[in-house]
């Protein structure tokens, strides 16, 4: 156990429709990034948060949006959703933002 | 950019037999770098990073990996495998104001 909880779980919804992805980093950690593992790509970094703030951006898509709350617990939005959307999302946490990054068990989206 | 190549896909090896997965980096400095492994429908677990110091690294689950940088590698090692290491494998590699980039993966099967 990584300490990092994600829920939930698993996730079936329809295209078109939007769902909202949680993430609690571990105890003490101020980064939060997301990650989406699709057969075809591989594992993309998609977003971080460092104690609120945007730090970074990758590959993430203008349907999709994160945020990182005041108690450091982080959602990951994506809307109009798509066949292609139907991933593993994964967030992570480190204590800074050049430490080593401990992964959840994930999210399993898939869109019908 | 960084990048990291695991020129194996999948790898099968006999219970008890040796192991190792290669992983090249391509940066210009030493990057931070490690590997992950993610069993049948879970998360990442990380199995051992390398910062610096000593390149012979030892993980969990008995595995270690030993940075060359004259090579640009950081292989991992198991001397004998387990059912349990059945997996899939990722290098991944980050550097300052990098993100964490990770390799295509390796996968292993592990026969009797």
């Amino acid at each position: 156990d990584s300490g990092v909880t994600q829920t939930p779980k698993h996730l079936i919804t329809a295209t078109g429709q939007r769902v909202t992805l949680r993430c609690s980093p571990r105890s003490g950690d101020l980064s939060v990034y997301w990650y989406q593992q699709s057969l075809d790509q591989g594992l993309q970094f998609l977003i971080q948060y460092y104690n609120g703030e945007e730090r970074a951006k990758g590959n993430i898509l203008e349907r999709f949006s994160a945020q990182q709350f005041p108690d450091l617990h982080s959602e990951l939005n994506l809307s109009s959703l798509e066949l292609g959307d139907s991933a593993l999302y994964f967030c992570a946490s480190s204590v800074g933002e050049e430490n080593t990054i401990y992964f959840g068990e994930g999210s399993w989206l898939t869109v019908v | 950019a960084q990048s990291v190549t695991q020129p194996d896909i999948h790898i099968t090896v006999s219970e008890g037999a040796s192991l190792e997965l290669r992983c090249n980096y391509s940066y210009g400095a030493t990057p931070y770098l490690f590997w992950y492994v993610q069993s049948p429908g879970q998360g990442l677990q990380l199995l051992l990073k390398y910062f610096s110091g000593d390149t012979l690294v030892q993980g969990i689950k008995g595995f270690e990996a030993e940075f060359k940088r004259s090579q640009s590698s950081f292989n991992l090692r198991k001397p004998s495998v387990h059912w349990s290491d059945a997996a899939e494998y990722f290098c991944a590699l980050y550097f300052g104001n990098e993100k964490l980039t990770f390799g295509t993966g390796t996968r292993l099967t592990i026969i009797p």
